[in-house]
């Protein structure tokens, strides 16, 4: 059974930093891109950062561009979100998700098969 | 970007009742497309892929189609586990993916 578990969740204050992670288990993590998605309260799903299965590629969302960083450990199947410079707008449940899908000619199309519970990150003064 | 569309954004129902749900992207995604069902306090659910494709495991009520820019999600016939809220997303500019607004499909 697939499982994704996010942790590293809560309040902090804007301009602090967090680091999340999410525990994957059930599947070969280091054959799998993976993604993160956040939604803030009473809002939409808004896709935030992608990596590639061995870590070479990662990709942001131009709302955390240049103060997020993605990365995983594909030797303790972890993937990461580290948080920099934090804002209140940044307050959100995060998910973790695993992007399955097909590649051709170095184009992929990937949608995500699986989705962690969540972790609440809360920026507030 | 590109931006993704739904309509209506509420939706109220009656159990077996069929309800379509519509997702309108501003450009062409060809059929790189998907659905997900989410329930407060869980995991979205993913429904249907690739425009039509449905997941494994996700009752044969809920069905997608369409190409292009103009796509749907159609429940057959409701059931009370449905009440919930739907989105779609585009993947043909993956990794950089956007989804809709959301559906929320309430009990009338």
């Amino acid at each position: 059974e697939v499982q994704l578990l996010e942790s590293g969740g809560g309040l902090v204050q804007p301009g602090e930093s967090l680091r999340l992670s999410c525990a994957a288990s059930g599947f070969t993590f280091r054959s799998y891109a993976m993604s993160w998605v956040r939604q803030a309260p009473g809002k939409g799903l808004e896709w935030v950062s992608a990596i590639s299965d061995n870590g070479g590629y990662t990709f942001y969302a131009d709302s955390v561009k240049g103060r997020f960083t993605i990365s995983r450990d594909n030797s303790m199947n972890t993937l990461y979100l580290q948080m920099n410079s934090l804002r209140v707008e940044d307050t959100a449940v995060y998910y973790c998700t695993k992007a399955v899908g097909s590649c051709s000619n170095g184009v992929c199309y990937k949608y995500f098969e699986y989705w962690g519970q969540g972790t609440l990150v809360t920026v507030s003064s | 970007d590109i931006q993704m569309t739904q309509s209506p954004s509420t939706l109220s129902a009656s159990v077996g009742d069929r309800v379509t749900i519509t997702c309108r992207a501003s450009q062409s995604i060809s059929r790189w497309l998907a659905w997900y069902q989410h329930k407060p306090g869980k995991a979205p659910n993913l429904l249907i892929y690739q425009a039509s494709s449905l997941e494994s495991g996700v009752p044969s009520r809920f069905s997608g189609s369409g190409s292009g820019t103009e796509f749907t999600l159609t429940i057959s016939s409701l059931q009370p586990d449905d009440f919930a809220t739907y989105y779609c997303q585009q993947y043909n500019t993956y990794p950089l993916c956007s989804f809709g607004q959301g559906t929320k499909l309430e009990i009338k």
